[in-house]
């Protein structure tokens, strides 16, 4: 495609609901990315996909997330049993090559609201 | 957590000023680059400096960076209403790219 694509691009969602969340990055891309970004704050790293491997998945705040690109190419993010504090704008960005010596391609994110 | 941290928090010039945006990070880097994000919208990316360059150029941006300071800023030039935006710095090392909190940039026309 031409550009990153997110869905949705709203969720609301009660507290303790399993959410998943869709990247569809520009076609070709090798590195895949996603963030958390809290109102008025600066994009969190979350985790990163080289193809469908997942280098770094350091920046997961618990074991309720989990990212997955089985293919190299669409990513999925799930959150289990939402909690309030996941409410946050995700942002997902690709980049062309292996590596992050390069610029990367964000999407317009998925706003998360837990309830 | 966050490496970079971005001075000021906030800034509001009039149009055709020039802004200036610093940013200050811990650790080494391989490069450093600077996105704008419109409100709601999702970060563009403005421009990137790798670790052994100390200036450069796009268009009315100009970016230079200290690595003994571990330090970067960021000019633009003859401000207009359209660079009404938030603005980070993000510094790149293997597999991640980390975020600073932003500086928020009103140009008034």
């Amino acid at each position: 495609g031409a550009g990153v694509s997110q869905s949705p691009r709203y969720k609301v969602a009660k507290r303790g609901q399993d959410v998943a969340l869709r990247c569809d990055p520009i076609s070709g891309h090798v590195s895949l990315f996603w963030y958390q970004q809290a109102l008025g704050q600066g994009p969190e790293f979350l985790t990163y996909f080289q193809n469908e491997a997942q280098l770094d998945k350091s920046g997961l705040p618990s074991d309720r997330f989990f990212a997955e690109r089985p293919e190299g190419s669409v990513s999925t993010l799930k959150i289990q049993r939402t909690q309030q504090e996941d409410s946050a704008v995700y942002l997902c960005a690709s980049s062309l090559a292996g590596q992050t010596n390069e610029k990367l391609f964000f999407g317009s994110g998925t706003q998360l609201s837990v309830l | 957590s966050q490496q970079g941290e971005e001075d000021p928090q906030a800034l509001s010039i009039q149009e055709g000023e020039n802004a200036t945006m610093n940013c200050s990070y811990k650790t080494s880097i391989n490069n450093l680059q600077w996105y704008r994000q419109n409100s709601g919208r999702g970060l563009v990316h403005l421009i990137l400096i790798r670790s052994n360059e100390r200036e450069k150029h796009s268009g009315r941006l100009r970016v230079t960076l200290d690595t003994s300071k571990k330090s970067s800023s960021l000019l633009i030039t003859a401000s207009r209403a359209a660079d009404t935006a938030s603005y980070f710095c993000a510094t790149a090392r293997p597999h991640q790219l980390t975020f600073g909190k932003g500086t928020k940039l009103s140009v008034i026309p």
